[in-house]
């Protein structure tokens, strides 16, 4: 089946600094999300993003399907930006099922 | 919206019990999908169904797990009888025509 790869798998960052998080996936896939697990354990939406870029305030992505990565920048960091970062794929034909990737897991120091 | 809703959000049972999990999709949502986050393994998907129908349960762990969807706006995910290795947060997503999931809150159940 599709593999999902995050990296890195952990990230420290200081208040401030900017950084981009990556996944690849082994196949071609219909569609790529991006979620946010915070510090409470909710996931939330940060995009659907099967290809091209989008842009959500200091958060973005950019999807390249050709070949198969996507990557999520976050610009100024704040703590509240701490978390874990997870990607996934929906494989074709899976009826919406979603691949997901083991996570980037991120601390934004004060 | 209200989002994807799931009840309850925290239970504590002991080991034996029947547990019993509640989640309603996002009204107009197709798609609901069960899932289950351990430190140890991960976000691992249990269920999913699509039209109120289970597509593919090969993630459930055993036959003590079983969901239903009996109409468009409710699913439940039943272990009968609960053992600790099933503490675990219990997600709920659901997801329409744009294939977008939606996650609900969690319910985090403890089985001592």
């Amino acid at each position: 089946g599709i593999q999902v790869e995050q990296s890195p798998p952990d990230l420290i960052l200081q208040e401030g600094a900017n950084s981009t998080l990556r996944c690849n996936f082994s196949d071609s896939v219909n569609n790529l999300q991006w979620f946010h697990q915070n510090p409470w354990g909710q996931l939330i939406n940060l995009f659907y993003i099967p290809s091209g870029t989008k842009q959500n305030g200091r958060l973005s992505a950019t999807t390249v399907a050709t070949e198969r990565y996507s990557l999520l920048y976050i610009s100024s960091s704040q703590t509240t930006d701490s978390g874990v970062y997870f990607c996934a794929a929906e494989v074709s034909g899976g009826y919406n099922k979603l691949i997901f990737g083991a996570g980037t897991r991120l601390a934004v120091h004060p | 919206d209200a989002g994807v809703i799931q009840s309850p959000r925290h239970e504590v049972t002991e080991m034996g019990q029947e547990v019993t999990l509640r989640c309603k999709p996002i009204s107009g949502h197709n798609s609901l999908f069960w899932y289950r986050q351990t430190m140890m393994r991960g976000l691992e998907l249990l269920i999913y169904f699509n039209n109120n129908v289970p597509i593919d349960d090969s993630g459930m762990p055993e036959d003590r797990f079983s969901a239903k969807m009996p109409n468009a706006s409710f699913s439940t995910l039943k272990i009968q009888p609960s053992e600790p290795r099933d503490s675990a947060v219990y997600f709920c997503a659901s997801s329409g025509q744009r294939n977008e999931q939606y996650f609900g809150p969690g319910t985090r159940l403890t089985v001592t």
